[in-house]
């Protein structure tokens, strides 16, 4: 049973730029949420994916977007990137009405923005 | 979600029991306590999770105190593998289980040899 995955593990891009991270969730999940961990502090909640429609958006400008696909897969994009957008952006799944059931992390994406 | 406060850090002898407390005095009845840890360059992992009554599992206990304002995740015999920087999280439950984590700076447990 494969966990949460994430694609690339890393990746260097220059400022302005434009990137997009990709996640596979966990077998059997419908709901996908993206979160931003700068060195040293805790992850942060970007925003969150079910049916293909942003659900809950966390405190980040609107050059954070995202995409779920019917298999629920899902992408990040950011434009016109910053040297603050340098961070490990990590990927959570979970199934959207299943009360006990929790969230699963990916191993995440290394984004350093030069 | 209620705030939690922890410790930055602490540190445990290898095979000793590990007590790491968290304080959420402002927790709300419809709120559970979550614990995730993330080891170096990892995603978070989820340990355990409870609401009033201690809970225990292949990882860890989780002992919630009567007026729920604090708790203490125990790993009973601790290991050089459970370095890590652990989470203190509280969530509304209510009927779904994806709303969003609210991660707080976590307390970074070393474990020594």
């Amino acid at each position: 049973d494969a966990g949460v995955t994430q694609s690339p593990t890393h990746l260097i891009k220059t400022r302005g730029q434009q990137v997009t991270l990709r996640c596979s969730p966990k077998s059997g999940h419908d709901t996908v949420s993206w979160y931003q961990q700068a060195l040293g502090q805790g992850p942060q909640f970007i925003f969150q994916y079910y049916e293909e429609e942003e659900r809950q958006r966390g405190n980040f400008p609107d050059r954070f977007s995202g995409h779920q696909f019917p298999n629920y897969s899902s992408e990040l994009n950011v434009n016109a990137l910053l040297l603050g957008d340098s961070a490990l952006y990590l990927c959570a799944s979970s199934l959207q009405w299943y009360s006990t059931d929790t969230q699963y992390f990916g191993p995440g994406t290394r984004l350093t923005v030069l | 979600d209620a705030k939690t406060t922890q410790p930055p850090s602490m540190d445990c002898a290898e095979g000793r029991a590990a007590n790491l407390p968290c304080n959420h005095s402002t927790i709300s009845g419809n709120e559970y306590v979550y614990w995730y840890r993330q080891i170096h360059s990892q995603g978070p992992q989820y340990i355990i999770h409870g609401l009033k009554n201690n809970e225990t599992n292949e990882m860890a206990s989780l002992i919630i105190t009567e007026d729920r304002k604090s708790s203490t995740l125990i790993l009973p015999h601790a290991t050089l593998r459970d370095t890590a920087v652990y989470y203190c999280i509280v969530r509304v439950e209510e009927y779904s289980s994806a709303s969003k984590i609210i991660f707080g700076s976590g307390t970074r447990l070393s474990i020594r040899p």
